[in-house]
């Protein structure tokens, strides 16, 4: 079983502050997904990278998936109130015995006004 | 068009006492996984489900757990004789087919307490 490892577990910063949190792997991502989770609510999809190298931004959010598949990067630029949550990575595993997704364990961000 | 709706959002139960969770899928949808976040840790899948088949249960525990998705109705995680370590928040996702690369949606969950 894939182990994917978050960090920092925990971060708190400033409004307007940048940021950057990790994803890593024990080995090669087939495709890898970005979640968003508040308090009380399900995980939102934010991104899903699937080729080594590729870079997709949606706002002030840059996703970043390593060149060899195994690891991956959440930039955030200018950092609002509104983006305090968890921030989840995942893989899809289809067939094979196991289905569906598999999540890091987060990393909890606080974005102080 | 709805999304993924989980009831009850919070359940209380006393141990030894059945819960039963409900799922119903986005419309057109006919893939449904359960998972389950406990307090400092992350999702963990469950089980995977289309319409009447149970199609993976490598993450649900052998005993006292048990799914289904019938041909009409929303999807049922059903947990008999409750434990405190059932304690968690229960999520539903669905998705219209099962591809490489999947998008979920998920529910905002049921909270599950066990006195």
């Amino acid at each position: 079983t894939q182990l994917l490892e978050q960090s920092p577990q925990f971060l708190s910063i400033q409004e307007g502050e940048n940021l950057t949190v990790y994803c890593n792997s024990s080995s090669v991502f087939s495709s890898l997904q970005w979640y968003r989770q508040e308090p009380g609510e399900g995980p939102v999809l934010l991104v899903t990278v699937v080729t080594g190298g590729e870079v997709k931004k949606l706002k002030r959010l840059t996703f970043q998936f390593g060149d060899a598949r195994k690891d991956s990067s959440l930039h955030i630029t200018a950092a609002q109130t509104g983006d305090t949550g968890l921030y989840l990575c995942a893989e899809f595993l289809s067939g094979g015995g196991a289905d569906g997704l598999t999540f890091g364990k987060g990393t909890h961000l606080i974005i102080q006004p | 068009n709805a999304g993924v709706m989980q009831n009850p959002r919070h359940l209380v139960r006393r141990r030894g006492q059945e819960a039963r969770l409900r799922c119903s899928p986005m419309k057109g949808h006919s893939h449904v996984y359960w998972y389950r976040q406990l307090p400092e840790e992350g999702l963990k899948f469950m089980v995977y489900l289309q319409k009447e088949n149970i199609i993976d249960e490598s993450g649900m525990p052998k005993e006292r757990f048990s799914a289904e998705f019938p041909k009409e109705g929303p999807s049922i995680l059903r947990i008999q004789q409750v434990v405190r370590g059932d304690s968690a928040a229960y999520f539903c996702a669905s998705s219209p087919d099962r591809s490489t690369n999947e998008k979920l949606f998920f529910g905002s969950g049921t909270q599950l307490s066990v006195l």
